[in-house]
C-alpha cells in the first residue's frame, strides 16, 4: 500500500552481482503490477510489468517475481551497472480501477 | 508516439502566492491523466485524477485544485501556497480502456515555496 511519508529503505550492491528488490502489496484483489525507476531529478520510468496469472516475467536484465499466496513481489537486476542507481518503486492496480497504488520505494545504491 | 510534458521544470514561490502548473500530452487521446506529489526522499502521493475533460477526483484534502480544460491538458493550481506544498510534482497519462494500465510520467515540476 502507499507509504509516502516514510523515508526510503536502501539496498547496496557492488556492481556486478545481482540485485533482489522486493515489495509486499496490500490488496488481494490486485491483478496486475508494474516497476518503476526513478533517477534522481526525474520522473519514474517503467521498468516491467507482470499480471496475476503470471508468476515470472523477464526482460533485458530484470525478472518480476510475483508470489500472490504472500502478496509479494520483487525485481531482480541481473550484473547490475551503475547507470541502476535509482529509487526502484513498485505499484498494484486491481481491475476496473483508475489508479495505481505505489509502493514505498527502494533506494539501490551501486559500489564499484 | 506519445510525449508528456511538464512545465515549468522549476519553481520558487513565496508563501500565499498563487500557483499553476501544466501538463500537457501528445500523440493520443483521451487519456487519463494523474498528478502526484513527492517529497525529498520519499513516495509518490496521488494528488488528483481525470478519466475525461471537467472531470477530476480528488484523492487528499488539500488546497490544491486541478482542472483539465482540454482533452490532453491537465492543470494543477493553489490560490494559496504554504510551506508544505514544496516538492516534486509528477503529471502521468495512461491510455484509457481496459488492460491498458502502465502510466507514463512527465519530467516533473520542483516547487520550493519559501
Amino acid at each position: 500500500g502507499e507509504s509516502v511519508g516514510l523515508h526510503l529503505p536502501t539496498l547496496s550492491v557492488q556492481e556486478g552481482d545481482n540485485s533482489i528488490i522486493n515489495c509486499a502489496y496490500s490488496n488481494s484483489a490486485s491483478d496486475y503490477f508494474i516497476w518503476y525507476k526513478q533517477e534522481s531529478g526525474k520522473g519514474p520510468q517503467f521498468i516491467i510489468d507482470i499480471r496475476s496469472n503470471m508468476d515470472k516475467r523477464q526482460g533485458q536484465r530484470v525478472t518480476v517475481l510475483l508470489n500472490k499466496t504472500v502478496k509479494h513481489l520483487s525485481l531482480q537486476i541481473a550484473a547490475t551497472q551503475p547507470g541502476d542507481s535509482a529509487v526502484y518503486f513498485c505499484a498494484e492496480l486491481s481491475q476496473g480501477a483508475q489508479k495505481l497504488v505505489f509502493g514505498q520505494g527502494t533506494r539501490l545504491t551501486i559500489n564499484p | 508516439s506519445q510525449t508528456i510534458h511538464q512545465w515549468p521544470a522549476t519553481l520558487v514561490q513565496p508563501v500565499g502566492s498563487p500557483l499553476s502548473l501544466e501538463c500537457t500530452v501528445e500523440g493520443t487521446s483521451n487519456p487519463n491523466l494523474y498528478w502526484y506529489r513527492q517529497a525529498a526522499g520519499r513516495g509518490l502521493q496521488l494528488l488528483f485524477y481525470s478519466v475525461g475533460i471537467g472531470q477530476i477526483s480528488s484523492e487528499v484534502p488539500q488546497n490544491l485544485s486541478a482542472s483539465r480544460p482540454q482533452d490532453r491538458q491537465f492543470i494543477l493550481s493553489s490560490k494559496k501556497l504554504l510551506l508544505s506544498d514544496s516538492g516534486f510534482y509528477l503529471c502521468a497519462w495512461r491510455r484509457s480502456g481496459t488492460g491498458l494500465y502502465e502510466q507514463y510520467f512527465g519530467p516533473g515540476t520542483r516547487l520550493t515555496v519559501t
